[in-house]
Formats: C-alpha cells, sequence, structure tokens
C-alpha cells in the first residue's frame, strides 16, 4: 500500500530535549516536505526536499532542521526543543513535477512543555 | 505578498443539499490550484486539481470551479452526506512554484442528517 509513515504519533517531551521524527515513502517520490499545523494558521511549510541531498527552507524554519540521505526518508530534527513548537506536524511527499499531488503522513502531535 | 482566504471556519448544512466552499487568492496568479479534505487528527487527502484554462473539474459528486479574473475558486458537493463531514483545504502552489505549496486555513464542513 502506497503511504508516507510518520512516527510517532504523539509525543511529549521537555524543553531542550533534542528529539527526532520520522517519516518514510514507499512511492518512489523524490519531492518531500514537512509542515505544522496550528490553529488558525493552516498548515506551514517547515522545510522540504527536492530529492537525495538537497533540501530548503520553507516559510517557518527555524528551530528545525532535516536530512535527506535517503529518497525513502525525510527525518525532522528539533534540536532544542520549545513550548512555542508545540503543534501538529505532517510530513509529505510527492513526485517531483509540477500538479503532483501531496500525499501526506497520518502526523505527529508534539507537546513541548 | 500572496495570500488565500477559504470562506468561514465552519459551515452547516442539511443532508441532500449542496455545500459551496470558497476560496479567494491574492497577488499572485497559480497555474493550478488544488483542494483537500483533512479529517480531525489525520493528514489532508487529495481530492481534486483544475489548471488555470480549465473551468471546471468533476469528479463523482464534486465540482470545483476556477476563475482566474475573480482570483477565486469555488468547491462544490452536490448531495451532500454526514460522510462528507470534514474540513477542506484549496492549495495553490505559491510563486515559487510547486515546491512551495500554501494551504488555505481550511473550511469546516459539518453535514446535519
Amino acid at each position: 500500500e502506497a503511504q508516507v509513515t510518520q512516527n510517532p504519533r504523539y509525543l511529549i517531551t521537555v524543553t531542550g530535549k533534542k528529539l527526532t521524527v520520522t517519516c518514510s515513502q514507499n512511492m518512489n517520490h523524490e519531492y518531500m516536505s514537512w509542515y505544522r499545523q496550528d490553529p488558525g494558521l493552516g498548515l506551514r511549510q517547515i522545510y522540504y526536499s527536492m530529492n537525495v541531498e538537497v533540501t530548503d527552507k520553507g516559510d517557518v524554519p527555524e528551530g528545525y532542521k532535516v536530512s535527506r540521505k535517503e529518497k525513502r526518508n525525510f527525518p525532522l530534527i528539533l534540536e532544542s526543543p520549545s513550548p512555542n513548537q508545540t503543534s501538529l506536524y505532517f510530513c509529505a511527499s510527492s513526485r517531483r513535477q509540477d500538479n503532483s499531488p501531496l500525499h501526506f503522513g497520518n502526523g505527529t502531535r508534539l507537546t513541548v512543555t | 505578498s500572496q495570500k488565500i482566504e477559504q470562506n468561514s471556519e465552519a459551515l452547516n448544512i442539511q443532508e441532500g443539499k449542496t455545500a459551496t466552499l470558497t476560496c479567494n487568492y491574492t497577488n499572485y496568479s497559480p497555474a493550478y490550484l488544488q483542494w483537500y479534505r483533512q479529517d480531525p487528527g489525520r493528514g489532508p487527502v487529495f481530492l481534486l486539481l483544475i489548471r488555470e484554462n480549465e473551468k471546471e473539474k468533476r469528479k463523482e459528486r464534486l465540482k470545483v470551479t476556477f476563475d482566474t479574473t475573480l482570483k477565486q475558486s469555488l468547491f462544490h458537493i452536490t448531495a451532500s452526506q454526514p460522510a462528507d463531514s470534514a474540513t477542506y483545504l484549496c492549495a495553490p502552489p505559491n510563486s515559487g512554484g510547486y515546491q512551495k505549496v500554501t494551504f488555505g486555513t481550511g473550511t469546516k464542513l459539518q453535514v446535519i442528517p
């Protein structure tokens, strides 16, 4: 089954404790992206990747890092999480061409205390 | 700067009626626009794409229009059912290209039996 898998689904952590949210897709998509979703603000793009070893900033990249060492994986790293990073995070992938729809994972709900 | 606006936060409609959701964009002219459905706590799911040279697109009970003069897309669900209750997001690529898809905040649709 074609899917984007994120882990974990829920995560509660404390300020400053490094964490990684994993994302994996099995559709051989070149393009992958991370979004955060907050009430009233909608989905905002954090980082995206056009292919292996190619990443770029989205609209809200501060406080986040990503890497794309393999085509299928695109982990999101929070080196020193802060409470304002409490949010619902989504990973998405698509073919690398105009018009291609995004395939989303089921989300990771992160709480930073 | 580019702006996407979707009408009202919630739309309540009687089962069997047609639901119409609005997406307005300003300060740019996207070549296409996508519509997604999002259920609570889940990732968005792609529904339809309409290109700037297409006035209308249909898929089963769904219909999307794209008026580049008004800078508006309308999303219709005919013969609405309670199972159609969800949040609907419009998503045009921003002027930077498809890599940076921008999502509206969404319209929450509630279909009342």
